[in-house]
């Protein structure tokens, strides 16, 4: 058990819908990353917060928002879904900005259905 | 565009049979070079960090080594419980992520 929960665990929904996603980091942890993971793409870096603010973006559609609550907690809105959104949703958290001698550890996912 | 490829695909080793994994990497300027487990349907699982060439990394019968174009993950004397994906990602000045496409290790009894 790495210390960062997500839920929900799995979550069906129809093309044109909105979801949000939610994470909760280890204790202390500042920095919170978002990924996705499909059959035909691997794992994708989205986008990461630093206590708070938006730090570093990776290949983040439009349609997909995130933020970083004063809590920590981040949540990923993922809005007019469409069939190929369909992946496995990872969070993951570590210390400090990455760069140092940071270690990310992963949540155990969200699977996100479209239908 | 950086990017990052993984060889083998899949591979099948037996139970005590040594092997090495590749990550070969294009990247624009290296932060670092991340070596993870997955096991189905869970999270990945960080095993290792490299920084520079010539670095080296173990942790039980494993050990990662870094090049200026590639990193080798090294499994000796493997169990079954090592089967898994391994993933290797690079961090650039971007502050970006990439990711490989994993090499599926199965070891057999």
């Amino acid at each position: 058990d790495s210390g960062v929960t997500q839920t929900p665990k799995h979550l069906i929904t129809a093309t044109g819908q909105r979801v949000t996603l939610r994470c909760s980091p280890r204790s202390g942890d500042l920095s919170v990353y978002w990924y996705q993971q499909s059959l035909d793409q691997g794992l994708q870096f989205l986008i990461q917060y630093y206590n708070g603010e938006e730090r570093a973006k990776g290949n983040i559609l439009e349609r997909f928002s995130a933020q970083q609550f004063p809590d920590l907690h981040s949540e990923l809105n993922l809005s007019s879904l469409e069939l190929g959104d369909s992946a496995l949703y990872f969070c993951a958290s570590s210390p400090r900005l990455a760069g140092g001698q940071d270690t990310q550890y992963f949540g155990p996912g969200t699977r996100l259905t479209v239908l | 565009e950086d990017q990052v490829t993984q060889s083998p695909e899949a591979l099948r080793l037996q139970e005590g049979e040594s092997s090495s994994l590749n990550c070969s990497y294009t990247v624009s300027g290296l932060r670092g070079l991340f070596w993870y487990r997955q096991d189905p349907g869970k999270g990945p699982e960080f095993l290792f960090t490299l920084y520079s060439a010539g670095e080296e990394k173990e942790k039980e019968r494993l050990k990662a080594t870094l090049t200026k174009k590639e990193s080798f993950l090294h499994i000796t004397a493997p169990k079954p419980e090592d089967s898994a994906t391994y993933l290797c990602a690079v961090h650039n000045y971007g502050q970006n992520f990439v990711f490989g496409p994993g090499t599926r290790l199965s070891v057999l009894p």
